[in-house]
């Protein structure tokens, strides 16, 4: 089974600059999370799918990030503007629809540094 | 943001010894409880859930949960130097079927040989 895709792998951008990142979730799997990590914290949670719906996104700058699944499958996450504290790792994660246990699978990140 | 808070840390045992890790959360509704382990410039992989009172054993790994004290722990036995790394604690919020899932920011261990 493949695991959730993710890319770039690494960005490097200047302030002010517009920057995308893209997700594919595993196969069928109906939740689809987008969390920043800053280095040395804990992922935070910025927003959160289920199908195409937006469940949470309490945590999303939203004066400059955006985000969208169409379809219910591929995920995008925009910065525009960046600024410098937007360097991070942004995870995407995707689980199947099911129970309170259901385990949350991660892709491999984008590591963004703002400059 | 639903608080879950871990011992600070770094944390940093022999190899052989138990390491004790330790999480409280701010939300008495939350459901189910999961430690994730990430490896320096890796993604966070899990490696137990729990979301029943009590313990739950996995191998070298033991979970903790006390509802009442809002409180779970990962206790790691025999610990291995291929065991240091970032364990973070995730909640996953009350009446969730839709997941939110809240982490915390870590606790770093090193085991030493």
């Amino acid at each position: 089974e493949a695991g959730v895709a993710q890319s770039p792998r690494y960005k490097i951008i200047e302030k002010r600059q517009s920057v995308a990142f893209w997700c594919n979730p595993i196969s069928g799997h109906a939740t689809l999370y987008w969390y920043q990590q800053i280095l040395g914290q804990g992922p935070k949670l910025l927003i959160q799918f289920q199908n195409n719906g937006v469940v949470d996104d309490s945590q999303l700058p939203k004066d400059r990030f955006s985000a969208e699944r169409l379809k219910g499958v591929d995920s995008t996450l925009k910065i525009q503007p960046a600024k410098l504290e937007d360097s991070a790792v942004y995870l995407c994660a995707s689980a199947a629809w099911g129970t309170e246990n259901t385990e949350a699978f991660f892709g491999q990140g984008t590591r963004l540094t703002v400059v | 943001q639903k608080e879950v808070e871990q011992n600070s840390g770094p944390l940093s045992v022999p190899e052989g010894a138990i390491a004790s890790l330790n999480c409280t959360y701010s939300d008495r509704g939350s459901q189910s409880f999961f430690w994730y382990r990430q490896y320096s410039g890796k993604s966070p992989e899990l490696i137990m859930f729990i979301y029943s009172n009590g313990d739950k054993e996995d191998g070298r790994f033991t979970a903790q949960l006390n509802k009442a004290s809002q409180y779970v722990s990962l206790l790691i036995r025999d610990s291995q130097p291929s065991d240091s790394a970032t364990y973070l604690c995730a909640v996953k919020a009350r009446g969730s079927t839709l997941g939110r899932l809240y982490f915390g920011r870590g606790t770093q261990l090193t085991v030493w040989p």
